[in-house]
């Protein structure tokens, strides 16, 4: 079964400092999403994009976050400066179809996590 | 913009017990909805969906959903629980176009007790 490859699984860094996810979604899924999730609540998208067009980023901290996804593919996603309320999974999925569709199945992968210190 | 909301964030049952957790969800116009689970160590998987038809689907596990239009509801139902089905259980909503990514509740915390 094709998986969302996620690398790191696990990152801490100490608050101001950089970190980078990345992301590789199934082949030929056209859209790709970043989720963050907090301990003990659900998924809250960050950034939805389509093909290597950002569709959606209201919610995303431009101050200190950004994602790319420039080839259409995998996708990074980048926290600069880190600070301690970002501690949490950062959840990457990926899905077939393209906007607009009559619906829409996300494939997750593992996540990763982040703990600032 | 959509918003959903679980009413029980933990709940403890023993096995062969029935089983049903609610989801409502408000967006005024077609919607698209779905149950995804995960299990302890695991990811995100889609336990089933509703995008059309059938107000009542059925998906993995013997899992199965209702949609009820008039109450913005999405309950989940088990007739016989197994703790095997000990997990974080979350309901998602986009919107019928299919542009919006998923809108996600606050999950339940199941926890099924041999």
């Amino acid at each position: 079964e094709a998986e969302v490859a996620q690398s790191p699984r696990y990152k801490i860094t100490e608050k101001s400092q950089a970190v980078a996810f990345w992301c590789d979604p199934i082949s030929g899924h056209a859209t790709l999403y970043w989720y963050r999730q907090i301990l003990g609540q659900g998924p809250e998208l960050l950034v939805q994009f389509q093909d290597e067009s950002v569709v959606d980023d209201s919610q995303l901290p431009k101050d200190r976050f950004s994602a790319e996804r420039l080839k259409g593919v995998d996708s990074t996603l980048k926290i600069q400066p880190a600070e301690l309320g970002d501690s949490a999974m950062y959840l990457c999925a990926s899905s077939r179809d393209r906007a607009p569709s009559g619906a829409n199945v996300l494939t997750f992968g593992a996540g990763s996590r982040l703990t600032v210190l | 913009a959509q918003s959903v909301s679980q009413h029980n964030h933990h709940v403890i049952l023993s096995e062969a017990a029935s089983l049903e957790l609610g989801c409502n969800y408000s967006y005024g116009g077609t919607v698209n909805l779905f149950w995804y689970v995960q299990y302890p160590g695991q990811h995100l998987q889609l336990l089933l969906k509703y995008f059309s038809g059938d107000p009542l689907v059925k998906g993995i596990k013997g899992f199965e959903a209702e949609f009820i239009k008039s109450k913005f509801s999405f309950n989940l139902r088990k007739p016989s629980v197994q703790w095997s089905d000990t997990a974080e259980y979350f309901c998602a909503v986009n919107s019928g176009g299919g542009a919006d990514g998923l809108t996600f509740g606050k999950g339940t915390h199941l926890i099924i007790q041999p």
